[in-house]
């Protein structure tokens, strides 16, 4: 069985401060997939971010950072210098062999950025 | 077209009612999921086609569900004898491949179906 745990459901910061997202997984297969999702209040579903089980390193675009460790099976997202557009809501998701490729989704975790 | 296209985009129907809802997605996407999102909830899966044919259904709630795609191409999610229960965001996603990891899903922006 997979599984994706977000276990912050709401998070609150104002403009300019840095924010880390958690993300948590369970998976007894050994080469799995795990990925990022922005879903703004316009409800599509915004692709950001794509790792495999193979590749540990921690991973820069602008603003936003991941990092992987698989010691305690935790892909975080931190966003330095939040802005108001960050405000959405972000889903984890994990793929793996033994769920047939399915992506499997965390419950999300709402990010307002106060201005 | 460029990216995932779903219609209607919101749908408000009687509860014993049936409806159809539709997925376009991206151009030679091979393979297509259908997800439902509630308030508050991550998306959560229904059912997976690799082309035509349905590779797992596992996730449709019970035989009032079903989904087709004659063409590999767009897909239609049936609901027959809708329940209040049924109300909730329906996301349809495409990616290329689909039996890999090592590709993302694509999603549209979904279909609300509000059953009263």
């Amino acid at each position: 069985a997979q599984k994706v745990t977000q276990a912050q459901t709401e998070i609150s910061v104002v403009e300019k401060e840095d924010v880390t997202l958690d993300c948590v997984y369970e998976t007894r297969d050994t080469t799995y997939y795990l990925f990022w999702y922005k879903q703004p209040p316009s409800g599509e579903l915004v692709f950001l971010i794509r790792r495999n089980s193979f590749d540990e390193q921690n991973e820069i675009s602008g603003r936003y950072s991941w990092n992987f460790q698989k010691s305690t099976s935790s892909f975080n997202f931190t966003i330095t210098a939040s802005q108001v557009v960050d405000s959405a809501v972000y889903f984890c998701a994990l793929k793996t062999p033994g769920g047939s490729y399915i992506p499997t989704f965390g419950r999300g975790t709402s990010l307002i950025v106060h201005p | 077209g460029a990216g995932v296209s779903q219609t209607p985009s919101n749908k408000v129907t009687e509860k014993g009612k049936y409806v159809e809802l539709r997925c376009d997605p991206i151009s030679g996407h091979t393979a297509l999921y259908w997800y439902r999102q509630s308030l508050g909830q991550g998306p959560e899966f229904l059912i997976y086609f690799q082309g035509t044919g349905a590779a797992d259904d596992s996730g449709l709630p019970n035989d009032r569900f079903f989904a087709v795609r004659p063409e590999g191409s767009v897909s239609t999610l049936k609901i027959q004898r809708t329940e209040r229960g049924d109300s909730a965001v329906y996301l349809c996603a495409s990616s290329l491949g689909g039996v890999d990891g090592n590709t993302e899903a694509f999603f549209g922006q979904g279909t609300r179906l509000t059953v009263v």
